[in-house]
């Protein structure tokens, strides 16, 4: 069973243009979770997600930033006109069930660069 | 939403030494988890534990819910344990992660 995939695991894009950061939750998953962190800092929630449906965004900044779970492939976290600020590590974690009634794993992160 | 705080912010030791690392949360929660973060950066699973004591190895974790805390504690630490240590609080739908403790454990 693999683990939680994310690809890219790095990411470089300029300013203004778009990032699409994508997760493939373990088998059997149907729950995703978003972190972002900044260097030296902790993870901080974005949105959680079941299939096809967005649970909680509270974490989601309101402009530029989305994410979905189709009911086929990966979860895809979708940044618009990347700024400067966007730099930085993005995780994701998947679980059989939410609310913490299983244990969630993380992937590796996707490192995103904006020059 | 839920407020998850964890002691010490730094951590340096001499290898062979013990420590406990705390996590405080500020709610009610579903469950807990303790993650290690690597210095390359990836997040390893330690524990998961919604209540009572694990140990696996040199490590071992308590969880005592109904005062909001937990607690790690590495036994006999090497250099390969350095890192940062992360608690996750579940509630109501989402995870929470603490700020961390950065563990330096020298030679």
């Amino acid at each position: 069973n693999a683990g939680v995939m994310q690809n890219p695991r790095h990411l470089v894009r300029r300013r203004g243009q778009e990032a699409r950061l994508r997760c493939s939750p373990m088998k059997g998953h149907s729950h995703v979770y978003w972190y972002r962190q900044l260097p030296e800092e902790g993870l901080k929630f974005m949105v959680y997600l079941q299939k096809e449906n967005i649970i909680d965004e509270s974490g989601m900044p309101k402009e530029r930033f989305s994410a979905e779970f189709p009911k086929e492939g990966p979860s895809i976290l979708r940044i618009q006109q990347v700024v400067r600020g966007d730099s930085a590590a993005y995780f994701c974690a998947s679980s059989p069930l939410g609310t913490g009634a299983t244990e969630a794993f993380f992937g590796q992160g996707t490192r995103l660069t904006v020059v | 939403g839920i407020q998850v705080e964890q002691s010490p912010p730094d951590l340096i030791l001499q290898e062979g030494a013990n420590s406990t690392l705390r996590c405080n949360f500020s709610d009610s929660v579903n469950n807990l988890q303790w993650f290690h973060q690597n210095p390359w950066g990836q997040l390893i699973n330690l524990f998961y534990i919604p209540s009572g004591t694990k140990q696996n190895g040199r490590l071992s974790a308590t969880t005592v819910a109904t005062e909001r805390y937990s607690l790690l504690y590495i036994s006999s630490s090497q250099t390969t344990d350095s890192g940062v240590y992360f608690c996750a609080a579940y509630n109501n739908n989402d995870m929470r992660f603490g700020a961390g403790t950065r563990l330096t454990v020298k030679p």
